[in-house]
């Protein structure tokens, strides 16, 4: 939905690191995700965060989360060129079992 | 395996016909839902259903219809297609508030 904010586009040089940020509003939210969609499929799971925790890491990925400023990241180390694709964050809160996702950034890894 | 699935994966149709996506799961999942995808606007919820016989509005239901006869499947429907209704449709299905699980899309053109 219209309540969960992302960059639309991000490019980086391979083997560089990638940050890929999102907004939220509703400091109720219990999950927080990021999803993966390369091109011509459908969504994946990447990572997920429980709103008491501020930081994941999993292998190549970081995620971040700062509850005061309703503020998600996910830092993808030494991007590669399989890494291009559209990374959508999501929230789920107390109520109900929607997820709410943001708008997605397209992610371009440059050889 | 267990999967979720879309068909047909690619649809044309014409302004006024009904059109039918089917989706189906074998996960034996609770909750199903509807999305559909556009540039700028991420993913935005069309329909969502937590079990037989119960169907919810998202926020964009208009013009669309869901039915849930059974757990596998929830089958969405456009009434009287409309250009504005040119997109690609992601059914989703999930076990309570988890992850969840996407099938492939179905790419619907209306002319």
């Amino acid at each position: 939905g219209e309540d969960v904010e992302q960059s639309l586009f991000l490019s980086v040089r391979e083997g560089d690191s990638s940050v890929i940020n999102c907004t939220y509003t509703d400091s109720s939210s219990t999950y927080l995700y990021w999803y993966k969609q390369e091109p011509g499929a459908g969504l994946q799971l990447l990572t997920y965060i429980f709103s008491n925790m501020d930081m994941k890491q999993d292998q190549r990925l970081t995620v971040l989360l700062n509850k005061k400023d309703k503020h998600l990241s996910l830092r993808i180390a030494d991007t590669q060129t399989g890494d291009s694709a559209i990374y959508f964050c999501a929230e789920s809160r107390p109520t109900g079992n929607q997820f709410y996702f943001g708008t997605g950034t397209s992610l371009t890894v440059i050889p | 395996d267990a999967e979720i699935t879309q068909s047909p994966r690619h649809k044309i149709t014409e302004t006024g016909r009904q059109v039918t996506l089917a989706c189906h799961q074998t996960w034996n999942h609770n909750n199903m839902f509807w999305y559909r995808q556009d540039l700028g606007h991420g993913l935005r919820l069309i329909h969502y259903s937590y079990g037989v016989q119960d169907t919810n509005k998202g926020e964009v239901s208009d013009g669309y219809s869901v039915s849930r006869s059974n757990t596998e499947d929830l089958p969405l429907t456009l009434e009287s297609a409309a250009s504005s209704q040119t997109s690609v449709y992601f059914c989703a299905s999930s076990l309570d508030r988890a992850e969840q699980f996407f099938g492939p899309g179905t790419r619907l053109t209306v002319l």
